[in-house]
């Protein structure tokens, strides 16, 4: 399976600003996807990372929130902007080499905003 | 009522028996299931991977899916510490958007 790498690993932030985390997979890749998991319970899709056109997002998520890159094949961005208390959570990517192939995960971003 | 239903637990059990994990599930559209491993501080780790109804075997695992009752199962034989964790079912359906349904995970402790 492919190897995925996220960065940063953890981070504490101030109430305000913007972080962007960054996702790395050793192989080309077809689908990308970003989650938030809160402690203890279970992932949330926040959108699917589309190479070459705009992310798409579930509901509840927004693009000027949580604006999404993906460049190329191996490679995508998450950004959490304007960060608040309630956006401390773990931000996961994982990948899948097609839309009924299961996803493999990086081992998340740690964030707390104060 | 969610899309995709687990018993969080707790579930602890000694070493060396054999554990029992289930997600039951409403949409009969999903087609693609996994279980996932997750340890603390770490993403996810595929487990098992199945298409539509029947068994499958890998090392000391199992999964079990049937479509008719909506059930799926994961079966862990003679476990052991090391498989202490939490345990996530994962469907998919048949489109082409790829998307997760998780359920809500069970932690399971195995007790030396």
């Amino acid at each position: 399976s492919a190897v995925i790498s996220q960065k940063p690993s953890r981070d504490i932030c101030q109430r305000g600003t913007s972080l962007t985390i960054q996702c790395q997979v050793d192989s080309q890749v077809t689908m990308m996807f970003w989650y938030r998991q809160q402690p203890g319970q279970s992932l949330t899709l926040i959108a699917t990372a589309n190479q070459g056109s705009e992310a798409t997002y579930e509901s509840g998520f927004v693009i000027d929130k949580f604006p999404i890159s993906r460049p190329n094949l191996t490679f995508s961005t998450l950004t959490v902007s304007n960060m608040s208390p309630e956006d401390s959570s773990i931000y996961l990517c994982s990948v899948a080499r097609g839309p009924n192939q299961p996803q493999h995960f990086g081992d998340g971003t740690r964030l707390s905003i104060l | 009522q969610k899309e995709v239903e687990q018993d969080p637990g707790p579930l602890s059990v000694p070493e060396g028996a054999i554990v029992s994990l289930n997600c039951t599930y409403s949409n009969s559209a999903f087609q693609y299931f996994m279980w996932y491993r997750q340890y603390s501080r770490k993403g996810p780790e595929l487990l098992m991977y199945t298409y539509s109804s029947g068994n499958k075997e890998d090392g000391r695992f199992t999964a079990q899916v049937d479509k008719s009752s909506k059930y799926i199962s994961l079966f862990i034989r003679d476990s052991q510490p090391s498989d202490s964790a939490t345990y996530l079912c994962a469907m998919i359906t048949s489109s082409n958007t790829g998307k997760l349904i998780f359920g809500q995970g069970t932690t399971l402790q195995v007790k030396p």
